[in-house]
C-alpha cells in the first residue's frame, strides 16, 4: 500500500524568508505523480506544484519548487520569499499513473509571521 | 466554468438520518471522486467514478453511497448518519488521460453529525 508521510505538523517562517516542508513517501510502483496541494482558512484546495516521477528535473513555480530525491522516496517543497498569503496547511499527496486517485499525508500547518 | 459546485456548505444532522451532498462539475471531466477531511488525517478518498455509470470505492467507502448518471453530477448518500460521519467532505473532478493529472476541488461541506 502507498503511504504519504509529513513528519513537521506546523511549521512558522519570518515574512520574505525561506521555508522548507518535508514529505516522504512509499511505494513500490515506477509511474507515479506527486503534488503539493494548499488549504488556506477559506477551506479550498488549491494546487501547488506536481512532479512526475519520470522527470529528474525538479519542478519550480515561481517562489515554489520541490527537492525530488526518487532514491530515497522523498519531496520537500521550498518556499522562497514567504508571503503572509502563504499561510495554510500545505498538503503533500500521492498518485499512481492516471488513476486520478489521490493518498494524502497529515498536512503541515505553515504560518508566515510580519 | 463554476468549475466544481458542493451543496450545501453546511449541514447538521442528527444521528439516523439521511442525506445527500451534492456535487457537480461543468468541465465535461470523466474522472469525479469524494474524499473526506479530518482532523490530523489528511483527506481520505470515498468513492470515485472514471465515467458515468461506473463507480468505485476508495479507501474508507463504509456508510456511503453513490452513483453516477450523468457526466456533470455525483452525489454522496449517507444512508444512517454516525457521529464518526462528522467531518468536511470534498468532491474533486478531473479529465481522464490527462498529462498533467490535476484535480480540481470544490469549496467542500462542513458535516456534523450528533
Amino acid at each position: 500500500a502507498q503511504t504519504v508521510t509529513q513528519s513537521q505538523p506546523e511549521m512558522s517562517v519570518q515574512e520574505a524568508e525561506t521555508v522548507t516542508l518535508s514529505c516522504t513517501y512509499d511505494t513500490s510502483e515506477n509511474n507515479y505523480y506527486l503534488f503539493w496541494y494548499k488549504q488556506p482558512p477559506s477551506r479550498q484546495m488549491i494546487l501547488v506544484i506536481r512532479q512526475e516521477a519520470y522527470k529528474q528535473q525538479n519542478a519550480t513555480e515561481n517562489r515554489f519548487s520541490v527537492n525530488f530525491q526518487k532514491a530515497a522516496k522523498s519531496f520537500s517543497l521550498k518556499i522562497s520569499d514567504s508571503q503572509l498569503g502563504d499561510t495554510a496547511m500545505y498538503f503533500c499527496a500521492f498518485m499512481i499513473g492516471a488513476t486520478n486517485k489521490l493518498i494524502f499525508g497529515t498536512g503541515t500547518l505553515l504560518a508566515v509571521q510580519p | 466554468n463554476a468549475g466544481v459546485t458542493q451543496t450545501p456548505k453546511f449541514q447538521v444532522l442528527k444521528t439516523g438520518q439521511s442525506m445527500t451532498l451534492q456535487c457537480a462539475q461543468d468541465m465535461n471531466h470523466e474522472y469525479m471522486s469524494w474524499y473526506r477531511q479530518d482532523p490530523g488525517m489528511g483527506l481520505r478518498l470515498i468513492h470515485y467514478s472514471v465515467g458515468a455509470g461506473i463507480t468505485d470505492q476508495g479507501e474508507v467507502p463504509n456508510g456511503y453511497n453513490v452513483s453516477r448518471s450523468t457526466t456533470e453530477d455525483f452525489p454522496l448518500r449517507l444512508l444512517s448518519a454516525a457521529p464518526s460521519q462528522t467531518s468536511v467532505y470534498f468532491c474533486a473532478s478531473s479529465k481522464a488521460r490527462d498529462r498533467e493529472n490535476e484535480q480540481f476541488f470544490g469549496p467542500g461541506t462542513r458535516l456534523t453529525v450528533l
